[in-house]
């Protein structure tokens, strides 16, 4: 089993909707949690810490839930910009883990 | 500053060209990382680096070695090469070895 889990999509939903990521993790002693986001040929950037009590920045919602062992991202009101692939993030034994990551394509 | 900055954003070299790739961070991050990532996949670790001391190989073949001459920067020596190992390459440092990551831009690598 892979040790992050993530829905490679594509999703492709049109711009102003609601659009939610899951990611499933194996290893219930990891402690630390990204949501990162990669435009085409270009580096992972980091968009957003993931914790138990959530975490919200603008119109980005991420979650953790360490009973079930997923972590979510939530993006409202999407916008052309939002275009990217997302990955999230498990860092397990000083290694950072990336899932597959979920391609999303926004739409006029 | 949250800049990690590669050097040289594109090579391309033959197979039995040697050649290094340069990662810069002044962030005083005590972590440095080198990843793999093939078209429409995901980085994949290669090293990880602590305290300046080789912590993680993630069993990378030997034609590449990694280099740690002081805590800003980070080598990767190339040496004969294969096709299948031309990938972007990305740097990345974290404060701690839990922390989040920040990644450079990249060197592009083609082996011809």
């Amino acid at each position: 089993r892979k040790e992050v889990e993530q829905d490679p999509g594509p999703f492709n939903v049109p711009e102003g909707a609601t659009v939610a990521f899951n990611c499933t993790y194996s290893n219930s002693a990891s402690q630390s949690f990204f949501w990162y986001r990669q435009d085409c040929r270009k580096e992972p950037k980091l968009l957003m810490s993931v914790y138990s009590s959530g975490n919200e920045d603008g119109r980005f919602t991420a979650q953790l839930n360490r009973a079930s062992q997923y972590i979510s991202l939530l993006i409202r009101d999407s916008k052309l910009s939002d275009s990217a692939t997302y990955l999230c993030v498990m860092i397990d034994a000083s290694k950072i883990i990336f899932g597959s990551g979920t391609r999303l394509s926004i739409r006029p | 500053d949250t800049e990690v900055t590669q050097t040289p954003k594109h090579l391309v070299m033959g197979m039995t060209n040697k050649k290094s790739l340069k990662c810069e961070q002044h962030m005083g991050h005590r972590a440095m990382y080198w990843y793999k990532q093939k078209a429409k996949k995901p980085p994949e670790l290669m090293f990880v680096y602590s305290y300046e001391k080789l912590s993680i190989n993630e069993s990378v073949p030997s034609r590449f070695s990694p280099e740690c001459p002081n805590s800003s920067l980070l080598n990767l020596h190339l040496h004969a090469l294969q096709p299948e190992d031309s990938a972007l390459y990305l740097c990345a440092s974290s404060r701690d070895s839990d922390g989040e990551a920040f990644f450079g831009q990249g060197t592009r690598l083609t082996v011809v």
